[in-house]
């Protein structure tokens, strides 16, 4: 699986929109992007995941460069509750986390 | 609904035992994964199942085996426990192993696990 890198951490206001990037420049043509949140010591939680095309759940929004080499996970109305580490994962099979990107909502 | 169990929710062990780790899903998927989490790090995969009867070795299996008897459980087994092992423990499941599908993982809440 491809590796990633994020940056270890990033603050954002309440309310306003956070946008978490993550590089993978070695993504193969077969893996996909996704990505997971840690909040607190709980499991992680599933956000969202795509292969090319920009993809939007009720969570969060997933912009996929054209060449596949860089992402960025958007939550449009960031809230207190949304304090997390964020993790993006390239895969096709096991998954691998790395150290992932430590969002701080602040009021 | 039940997911994915954990037991035991922490455990304190004695260096040089053993311990079982038990996780079960009820959702019929076919991978399953262990992983730890060292306070303050990400989590590292150890072992993972890609369907029933198949296991394989992650970043960090040295110490830790498993087995995958039925779909549903997906025990771990320290053999001898050392410091070292001192971690939070978590499983997870995923429908399919590729990834292609909507593949989501689900975890548990975790097995904090002190050997001492």
């Amino acid at each position: 699986d491809a590796k990633t890198t994020q940056p270890p951490s990033m603050d954002c206001a309440e309310g306003r929109a956070a946008n978490l990037p993550c590089n993978h420049s070695t993504i193969s043509g077969n893996e996909y992007v996704y990505w997971y949140r840690q909040i607190h010591s709980q499991g992680p939680q599933y956000i969202i995941h795509g292969l090319k095309n920009n993809e939007t759940n009720e969570m969060a929004s997933l912009i996929i460069t054209e060449d596949r080499k860089s992402s960025t996970l958007i939550l449009p109305h960031a809230t207190l509750r949304d304090t997390a580490v964020y993790y993006c994962i390239v895969r096709v099979g096991d998954m691998r986390f790395g150290a992932g990107t430590r969002l701080t909502v602040k009021p | 609904t039940a997911g994915i169990t954990q037991a035991p929710t922490s455990q304190i062990l004695a260096a040089g035992r053993s311990m079982t780790l038990r996780c079960t899903q009820d959702m019929r998927h076919n991978a399953m994964y262990w992983y730890r989490q060292d306070l303050g790090l990400g989590l590292r995969l150890i072992h993972y199942s890609n369907t029933a009867g198949t296991t394989g070795k992650g970043e960090v299996p040295d110490g830790y085996s498993v087995s995958r008897a039925n779909t549903d459980d997906f025990p771990l087994t320290l053999a001898s426990a050392v410091p070292s092992q001192t971690s939070v423990y978590f499983c997870a499941s995923s429908d399919s192993w590729t990834g292609r599908l909507n593949t989501e993982a689900f975890f548990g809440q975790g097995t904090r696990l002190t050997v001492v």
